[in-house]
């Protein structure tokens, strides 16, 4: 069975400053999807970002980006130009290409930002 | 579009109630999810309605009952629930259920069992 690891449960960063989320991963399956996703307090969790496994470069969706480490099966996301409104809860998730939406989910960190 | 809505907000309801959540969505998304969320924990899959038919079944309880009357909505019937129960339930859609398709979640009901 697959399992995700998020082993910062809680991170600060300075409003505009950047910050890392780490994650990592335990699978023996080649082709996965990865994913962060956000859940602000009191709001819906959105998706932040993914990657393909089979896809080599980085995935960066604005100031969001990640770090994804196949052989070392790590997947951090760094959030650069920290906004107030970062301040949320993400979860890493993993899923398999092979089988259905189930995602396994990571345990959370809570980022806050300090303004 | 791309929005999930869910019906109540907020539920208060005791161990001998009856009482039914509702989601919809309006992308024409084939799959629908049910997850229950407890306090700073990770969502944990509870459903999974693809093409209206029940797909999974995370070994849930028979006293959540989900029914998928048409591809936009998706309900989930309570009944004699237990304080344990007390969670976030959240509801989310995808255009499938396989393939790499965004998973759109909505705000979710909050539930509290007396």
């Amino acid at each position: 069975a697959q399992t995700v690891t998020q082993s910062q449960p809680e991170m600060s960063v300075q409003e505009a400053e950047t910050v890392t989320l780490s994650c990592t991963y335990d699978t023996s399956e080649s082709d996965y999807y990865l994913f962060w996703y956000k859940q602000p307090p009191s709001r819906q969790m959105i998706l932040v970002i993914r990657q393909e496994a089979y896809k080599q470069q980085n995935a960066t969706e604005n100031r969001f980006s990640v770090n994804f480490q196949k052989a070392a099966k790590s997947f951090s996301l760094k959030i650069s130009d920290s906004q107030l409104g970062d301040a949320a809860m993400y979860f890493c998730a993993y899923r398999s290409a092979n089988y259905g939406q189930n995602f396994v989910f990571g345990p959370g960190t809570r980022l806050s930002v300090l303004p | 579009d791309t929005e999930v809505t869910q019906t109540p907000k907020h539920l208060v309801m005791g161990m001998t109630n009856k009482k039914s959540l509702k989601c919809e969505q309006h992308m024409g998304h084939r799959a629908m999810y049910w997850y229950k969320q407890k306090a700073k924990k990770p969502p944990e899959l509870m459903f999974v309605y693809s093409y209206e038919k029940l797909s999974i079944n995370e070994s849930v309880p028979s006293r959540f009952s989900p029914e998928c009357p048409n591809s936009s909505l998706l309900n989930l019937h309570l009944h004699a629930l237990q304080p344990e129960d007390s969670a976030l339930y959240l509801c989310a859609s995808s255009q499938d259920y396989y393939g790499i398709y965004e998973q759109y979640f909505g705000p979710g009901t909050r539930l509290t069992v007396t």
